[in-house]
């Protein structure tokens, strides 16, 4: 998986209560991206990091948040967590940004981490 | 329409045949192209990526690219059970927020 790790790989929580999921890259990558994957929906993008304490927001941001206080790592807070945030959750990361230059943007994933809201 | 769209099968193919797989984009400034692989249960795998016009060939994968049809494909040659799996096409996005769309996969089934 690149040098990426995620925890926890599952977890099963309550409706409210507020979630951590982490992602630690040993690739020095300076992007590093959060995905979700659902069933029909397909992977859509969360929130994305270009670099230590600077994050933009992906297609379905609502109820996130993230922060990146260091390279290797990037952390995805779910707030208040939902029934609708059941899903998994994959953290990537890459050299250059989508769309710079042909090469060195290839994204590539952690192994995901399983999340189930009650 | 779609701005990354494939066939979402299941695609059924013999073992040692060729399968073919296909992806339709909407983003005419896209200039990279990738084909993840997914075994289930696991993350995408990065198996091509293609930037030219053109065939990229590694081992049995061939990946096709027509930036002027907006298509890229992915031949699997002597196909084997292994390679049983959803297969992820993935298009930058240029115009408007950059980010890499994906399609939603190809379930692809290699029969022994």
């Amino acid at each position: 998986d690149a040098g990426i790790t995620q925890s926890p790989r599952h977890k099963v929580t309550e409706t409210g209560t507020p979630v951590t999921l982490r992602c630690h890259q040993t690739e020095n990558h300076r992007y590093m991206y959060w995905y979700r994957q659902d069933p029909g929906h397909g992977l859509r993008l969360i929130h994305y990091s270009y670099g230590v304490k600077d994050t933009d927001k992906g297609e379905v941001s609502d109820g996130y948040s993230v922060s990146r206080s260091k390279t290797e790592d990037f952390l995805l807070t779910l707030e208040s967590a939902t029934s609708s945030q059941t899903s998994v959750y994959f953290c990537a990361i890459s050299e250059s940004f989508v769309g710079l230059g042909e090469t060195g943007n290839e994204q590539f994933f952690g192994p995901g981490t399983r999340l189930t809201v009650l | 329409q779609k701005e990354v769209e494939q066939n979402s099968g299941p695609l059924s193919v013999p073992e040692g045949a060729i399968a073919s797989l296909n992806c339709t984009y909407s983003d005419r400034g896209s200039q990279s192209f990738f084909w993840y692989r997914q075994y289930s249960g696991k993350s995408p795998e990065l198996i091509m990526s293609i930037y030219s016009n053109g065939d990229k060939e590694d081992g049995r994968f061939t990946a096709q690219l027509n930036k002027a049809s907006q298509y890229v494909s992915l031949l699997i040659r002597d196909s084997q059970p292994s390679d049983s799996a959803t297969y992820l096409c993935a298009v930058p996005k240029i115009q408007g927020a950059q980010k890499l769309v994906f399609g939603q996969g190809t379930r692809l089934t290699i029969n022994p």
